[in-house]
């Protein structure tokens, strides 16, 4: 079945880096983009950007653009999400998402979520 | 401050009828943008419910039905149900920020 398994819980310090992977399963990778999509403690879901894995073009959200890097691996099938200057405000679960092909859909399939929590 | 606005809340008894609003701008769904709605049950990933506006996608009941019209979406829920009880999103793409925008949710409480 198609699945996105993801990386385990991180506790980092303000000021570094995190490093998120995102391993699909079931479907073809290169042929979807994957988006990424965070949600802080107790708060709604904000969307990050997204990668083409065939292509490596990537689209950052206005926020995060110049802290993000989405990259992918496509012999194992592995998305990445690297956040670098970590702040308080960066404690959230971060989660990947399959879009759907065509325009007028949707993230159909979702990873379990990341658990990031910064703290000193 | 979202750039799609939901009500925080909102409640039903079993059985009954409920509808979810999101409201845009001409930036994005007034610009003819696609609207998706996810819905998240406590602890859980989020999950698509509906797709371009008014698509269910397999598995998802006919108890759930989305629409649009002019800058704004709707999600309806009929036949309420305990297992309804989670936040919903509503999500779109806005021109000028030239990005997906979620709104802020909906917190669903069945009576």
């Amino acid at each position: 079945q198609v699945q996105l398994v993801q990386s385990g819980a991180e506790v980092k310090k303000p000021g570094a880096s995190v490093k998120v992977s995102c391993k699909a399963s079931g479907y073809t990778f290169t042929g979807y983009y994957m988006h990424w999509v965070r949600q802080a403690p107790g708060q709604g879901l904000e969307w990050m950007g997204w990668i083409n894995p065939n292509s490596g073009d990537t689209n950052y959200a206005q926020k995060f653009q110049g802290r993000v890097t989405m990259t992918r691996d496509t012999s194992i099938n592995t998305a990445y999400m690297e956040l670098n200057r970590l702040t308080s405000d960066d404690t959230a679960v971060y989660y990947c998402a399959k879009k759907q092909s065509g325009a007028a859909y949707g993230l159909d399939v979702w990873g379990q979520g990341t658990a990031v929590t910064v703290s000193s | 401050q979202s750039v799609l606005t939901q009500a925080p809340s909102v409640s039903g008894a079993p059985g009954q009828r409920v509808t979810i609003s999101c409201t845009g701008s001409s930036s994005n769904i007034g610009a003819g943008y696609d609207v998706h709605w996810f819905q998240q049950l406590p602890g859980t990933a989020p999950k698509l419910l509906i797709s371009g506006n008014s698509n269910r996608p397999s598995g998802v009941p006919d108890r759930f039905s989305g629409s649009k019209s002019g800058a704004s979406a709707s999600l309806a829920i009929t036949g309420l149900q305990a297992e309804d009880e989670a936040d919903y999103y509503c999500q779109s793409y806005d021109i000028s920020l030239s990005g997906w925008v979620f709104g802020g949710g909906t917190k669903l409480t069945v009576l």
